[in-house]
């Protein structure tokens, strides 16, 4: 399968506790996007990458996220000290990132989240 | 971006045409007009993209009118595959994607 993969699929942790989500984009592409969305709504931005550097961050990315691509492959999403708000399921998307900022993205399957 | 209004939800039986509209009044000249689908766990897949008049692909049609003012996204013949949300998105930058609550779609025997 040459789609986006993420794991975990599923994560339970205790609040306080540390998590570390990965995704592995389609190969080819350059661009990663990662994605928050809880129960009833439509996914939020979080933050994205051209390659490995990090281009925007939405305000939801508390100081106690961080997400990184080394070497532009495949990103990690961290989160510090969880807090049950955190309980989401995270997307991770890729693109080509073709001129004009137009290319549809391809999401993976996600990581549910579940802080108790 | 501009902001989308999406029914919440819409109900159909297998092998009708469904329509679902979506308003963006302070849509700008340049945004163009996204629709995906997200079934329950999985992330969203895109289904099609215009910017004016009609669109029409393998699986959906995308009515725009000359206002650009609202779009209709078009599935003909729906099955019960089909049952599932639906966003309308509008930009120019598809780097930040900005999904509304959607359209859920059921669609019945």
């Amino acid at each position: 399968d040459t789609g986006v993969s993420q794991d975990p699929r599923h994560k339970i942790t205790k609040r306080g506790q540390n998590v570390t989500f990965r995704c592995d984009p389609i190969s080819e592409h350059n661009r990663l996007y990662w994605y928050r969305q809880t129960l009833g709504q439509g996914p939020e931005f979080l933050t994205y990458f051209q390659n490995e550097a990090q281009l925007e961050k939405s305000r939801l990315l508390s100081d106690r996220f961080s997400a990184e691509r080394p070497k532009g492959s495949f990103s990690t999403l961290e989160i510090q000290r969880t807090e049950q708000g955190d309980s989401a399921m995270y997307l991770c998307a890729s693109s080509p990132g073709l001129a004009g900022g137009l290319s549809e993205q391809f999401f993976g399957p996600g990581t549910r989240l579940t802080v108790l | 971006l501009a902001k989308t209004t999406q029914p919440i939800s819409m109900d159909s039986y297998e092998g009708q045409e469904v329509n679902i509209t979506c308003s963006h009044n302070n849509i700008a000249t340049n945004d163009y007009i996204t629709w995906y689908q997200q079934f329950p766990s999985q992330g969203p897949r895109f289904i099609i993209q215009g910017y004016k008049t009609k669109v029409t692909n393998e699986v959906a049609s995308l009515f725009i009118p000359a206002d650009r003012k609202s779009s209709t996204l078009s599935l003909p013949r729906v099955s019960l595959s089909d049952t599932a949300v639906y966003y309308c998105l509008v930009g120019i930058n598809t780097d930040k994607l900005i999904f509304g609550t959607g359209t859920r779609l059921q669609v019945f025997p």
